[in-house]
């Protein structure tokens, strides 16, 4: 199975300023039809994941501009700019591109 | 609007079963696969497989091939998941999440399965 590896672990970030999230593959995500199956998602508090950015860099319907995504390979970020209250939660990146699909262990975001 | 709407918590003891529905509407049920997702209490999330939604052919991860039935109600807009001899392990909420290009762009709220004697 492709392994998923988050970091950092936990970030505590004022509001109005911004945020980064990284996620490494243990193998490239690039398929061979040119689209890299990286996904991420945000899970609030006692709430389903919804999803935020797929293949890297993919705002999904109705996700706010402050989201963005990039990367390539085995190597992702998340950025989040201008955090909100509504940002708090835990970031998960998942890879696509083999069975099973695999979670990174998540980063929690927290307001200072 | 796109909704998947699971039944509600379940408490059981060991060695029992639950089904755990899963009601699609909004779109063609048919269309999209449905995936199971598993998340034990203050754990991250764990993929456990999919039932082909047009032909009802499920395919389990591999933690999850014996105990686990994932089933479908088609004309009900329905998948299930069904857990036999339910062991303290499989305490946990499910999630039911339609597959598509996107990843798992819908969710259902989850459902909460507390196993305890």
């Amino acid at each position: 199975d492709i392994m998923m590896t988050q970091s950092p672990l936990s970030v505590a970030v004022t509001p109005g300023e911004s945020a980064s999230i990284s996620c490494r593959s243990s193998k490239s995500l690039l398929h061979s039809n040119g689209i890299t199956y990286l996904s991420w998602y945000l899970q609030r508090p006692e709430k389903s994941p919804q999803l935020l950015i797929y293949q890297i860099s993919n705002l999904a319907s109705g996700v706010s501009g402050r989201f963005s995504g990039s990367g390539s390979g085995t190597d992702f970020t998340l950025k989040i700019s201008r955090v909100e209250t509504e940002d708090v939660g835990i970031y998960y990146c998942v890879q696509f591109l083999e069975v099973p699909p695999t979670f990174g262990g998540g980063t929690k975001l927290e307001l200072k | 609007q796109i909704q998947l709407v699971q039944s509600g918590p379940e408490l059981k003891k060991p060695g029992e079963s639950v089904k755990i529905s899963c009601k699609a509407s909004g779109y063609t049920f048919t269309d999209y696969a449905m995936h199971w997702v598993k998340q034990a209490p203050g754990k991250g999330l764990k993929w456990m497989g999919w039932i082909n939604t047009y032909t009802g052919k499920p395919t389990y991860a591999d933690d999850f091939k014996g105990r686990f039935v994932f089933s479908l109600e088609a004309s009900a807009s329905t998948a299930n998941l069904q857990i036999s001899n339910l062991k303290n392990e499989d305490t946990a909420t499910y999630f039911c999440a339609r597959g598509s290009g996107e990843g798992f762009a819908y969710w259902g709220q989850g459902t909460l399965v507390t196993v305890s004697s």
